[in-house]
């Protein structure tokens, strides 16, 4: 069946460097992918978006990169911060209606 | 502070029990969903309503019975449920079906079946 799956389960990063979280997806046929962030006794939090036709979307601090020719999905954060420790998901939206398919997630550790 | 408020935060119930879990959203939003999130599994759909009436039901076992009686309430009945069901339910909503995948969600009912 459709899947999107990450690379790795956990992150480790030194705070004040750059992390990069990585994700694959298998379903051709999505309209959005997403990216979401799980702060440990919280609920997902949505973080930036991006549509299929798109390859780039940069928001505050954080950038989602798309390539569909490998169906490769990340999220780059600058400067990463103790704040951002959080497990972090990819989604996809496949449009029409709201059915959102989330990866299993990447923990994020920020060393101080 | 969401806009996604769930009741209660934890939960724990012997498999003979009925107990409900309750969500409500302030945002003024059509659309509400049941999420079920195991410990390293990918949050997995339950059911979406849509301006009150129910668009997906993602073969959950009858055991978990939703229901919606406007777009700002959803609840969660729950009945003769298994170990297996111990998971923490999430709650999101959303502006309206088929946009991109936005979700607001609550900080989510943690239930402990025994």
């Amino acid at each position: 069946g459709e899947s999107v799956g990450l690379h790795l389960p956990t992150l480790s990063v030194q705070e004040g460097d750059n992390s990069i979280i990585n994700c694959a997806y298998s379903n051709s046929a999505s309209d959005y992918f997403i990216w979401y962030k799980q702060e440990s006794g919280k609920g997902p939090q949505f973080i930036i978006d991006i549509r299929s036709n798109m390859d780039k979307r940069q928001g505050q601090r954080v950038t989602v990169l798309l390539n569909k020719t490998v169906k490769h999905l990340s999220l780059q954060i600058a400067a990463t911060q103790p704040g951002d420790s959080a497990v972090y998901f990819c989604a996809e939206n496949s449009g029409g209606y709201q059915k959102v398919t989330f990866g299993t997630g990447t923990k994020l550790q920020v060393i101080p | 502070e969401t806009g996604v408020t769930q009741t209660p935060r934890h939960l724990v119930m012997g498999m003979t029990n009925k107990k409900s879990l309750k969500c409500e959203q302030h945002l003024g939003h059509n659309a509400m969903y049941w999420y079920k999130q195991s410990a390293k599994k990918p949050l997995e759909l339950m059911f979406v309503y849509n301006f009150k009436e129910q668009t997906e039901n993602n073969s959950v076992p009858s055991r978990f019975s939703p229901e919606c009686p406007n777009s700002s309430h959803l609840f969660l009945h729950l009945h003769t449920l298994q170990p297996e069901d111990s998971a923490l339910y999430l709650c999101a909503s959303s502006q309206e079906i088929g946009n991109t995948g936005e979700l607001f969600f609550g900080e989510g009912s943690r239930l402990t079946v025994l």
